[in-house]
């Protein structure tokens, strides 16, 4: 099946700094990708959807210039924390649409930030 | 607005009997209905999908049941395993405010006790 891998697995940043996390389809290609954050014992919460070539759809309370999304190409999106503070501290998933249907989507291991 | 909702946080099923896990929805725009299963630090892995035209879909042991007058999916695990014990996570898609998206339920922690 299709494998998306993220990196890093888990980070840990002092206060004030910025963090960036990779997304990958490794075996196929992905127009959109989306963004989740998980809190403990919530939901998977959708943050953002990330789409190539434009401007990423940013969820109602998500604010876009904290965390910044980028689809560089076809295989590839970022999120990146800005000036991250504690509360930033989560689980951070992302996915993409299966091929040529959008009833399943394949997800990537997570990244755990821990933010000092 | 919690579009998609898991009322019990948590299910304990003895091994070998059926695990039947609940989901209910708001939006009637929702085309597809998902079931993830997440283990701890790990991202979720797709289980089982049921389209909207549909009422029934079954792969292996399991088995997702859609009620669309009610609003309603669930999903049945039969035999449970120890194995099976995870988060599950209904989720629903479909075009909302103009982007196709993928809402979560909040999640169903199953014990499946041997």
């Amino acid at each position: 099946g299709a494998v998306v891998s993220q990196h890093p697995s888990w980070v840990i940043c002092k206060s004030g700094t910025s963090v960036k996390i990779e997304c990958r389809s490794l075996d196929f290609q992905a127009t959109t990708m989306f963004w989740y954050r998980q809190f403990p014992k919530q939901s998977l919460m959708l943050m953002a959807t990330s789409n190539e070539g434009s401007k990423a759809t940013y969820e109602q309370g998500v604010e876009k210039d904290k965390f910044l999304i980028n689809h560089a190409s076809l295989t590839l999106s970022t999120l990146t924390v800005t000036s991250a503070h504690p509360e930033d501290s989560s689980f951070y998933i992302c996915s993409a649409p299966g091929q040529g249907t959008q009833e399943t989507q394949y997800f990537g291991p997570g990244t755990r930030l821990l933010v000092l | 607005d919690q579009q998609v909702k898991q009322n019990s946080p948590s299910l304990s099923v003895q091994e070998g009997r059926i695990s039947i896990l609940n989901c209910d929805y708001t939006n009637s725009m929702f085309d597809y209905f998902l079931w993830y299963k997440k283990y701890p630090a790990e991202g979720p892995t797709f289980l089982i999908s049921i389209s909207s035209i549909k009422d029934k879909n079954e792969d292996g042991r399991f088995t997702v049941f859609l009620n669309k007058s009610a609003k309603h999916l669930s999903l049945h695990i039969v035999p449970s395993q120890p194995g099976d014990s995870a988060v599950y996570f209904c989720a629903a898609s479909g075009d909302t405010s103009g982007t196709y998206k993928y809402i979560f339920g909040t999640g169903t922690r199953l014990k499946v006790l041997a």
